[in-house]
């Protein structure tokens, strides 16, 4: 049974840096891509990035310039690097994982990140 | 980047119509659309992928189509717990984009 687990700091200063942790269980990271999606309070789904089960990694393009995906496989370990955070990046993160690479059919409850000025 | 637009934002249904959810892609992405509901505070949850087919444990009163770039997810007279946020997804090329969002009341 896929399980997948976010865990972040809640409250982040403004122009700091984003670490979300996402911890999976049921399927290995070496096999599956996990893909990171944020919705912001009252807006839709954001698609953020992925690492995908060989290790390449894809972005954003909004995104690119502040966002890195990494892991740690032995841990199954996923994580969420952003940096030079604004206000607009309040959201709730989600890590999400799927049975086939096109589609997305494992979430995580979330994380709620605020951003504080 | 392959742009959805997804519509309407906003729709109200009886229990005895048929709802339809559409999403036009600015591009071709042959079949590789999904659809998501999601309800307040929760993750979202598959109900199609590859454009047609039935997530498991969906109903059946959901379905999905393509017609070129055009893709829809109809409900066949919906119950009141399908009410939420309704999502497309292409993952035809990265970067992968969503919809806007429909609210079903």
């Amino acid at each position: 049974q896929v399980q997948m687990k976010e865990t972040g700091p809640g409250l982040v200063q403004r122009t700091q840096t984003l670490s979300v942790t996402c911890t999976v269980s049921g399927f290995s990271l070496a096999s599956y891509g996990v893909h990171w999606v944020r919705q912001a309070p009252g807006k839709g789904l954001e698609w953020m990035g992925v690492i995908w089960g060989d290790g390449n990694t894809n972005y954003n393009s909004a995104l690119r310039s502040r966002l890195i995906i990494s892991r740690d496989t032995s841990k199954s370990q996923v994580f969420l690097t952003m940096n030079s955070l604004q206000t607009d990046d309040t959201a709730v993160y989600h890590c999400a994982t799927g049975s086939f690479w096109y589609v997305v059919d494992g979430w995580g409850q979330g994380t709620s990140v605020t951003v504080s000025s | 980047d392959i742009q959805m637009t997804q519509s309407p934002v906003s729709l109200s249904a009886s229990l005895e119509e048929i709802v339809t959810v559409t999403c036009k892609a600015s591009q071709d992405i042959d079949s590789y659309l999904s659809w998501y509901q999601q309800k307040p505070g929760k993750s979202p949850q598959l109900l199609i992928y590859d454009a047609t087919n039935l997530a498991a444990g969906v109903p059946s009163r959901f379905s999905g189509s393509r017609s070129g770039t055009q893709f829809s997810l109809k409900i066949s007279r919906p119950q009141v717990d399908d009410s939420g946020i309704y999502y497309c997804l292409q993952s035809y090329s990265t970067p992968w984009t969503f919809g806007g969002g429909t609210r079903l009341e």
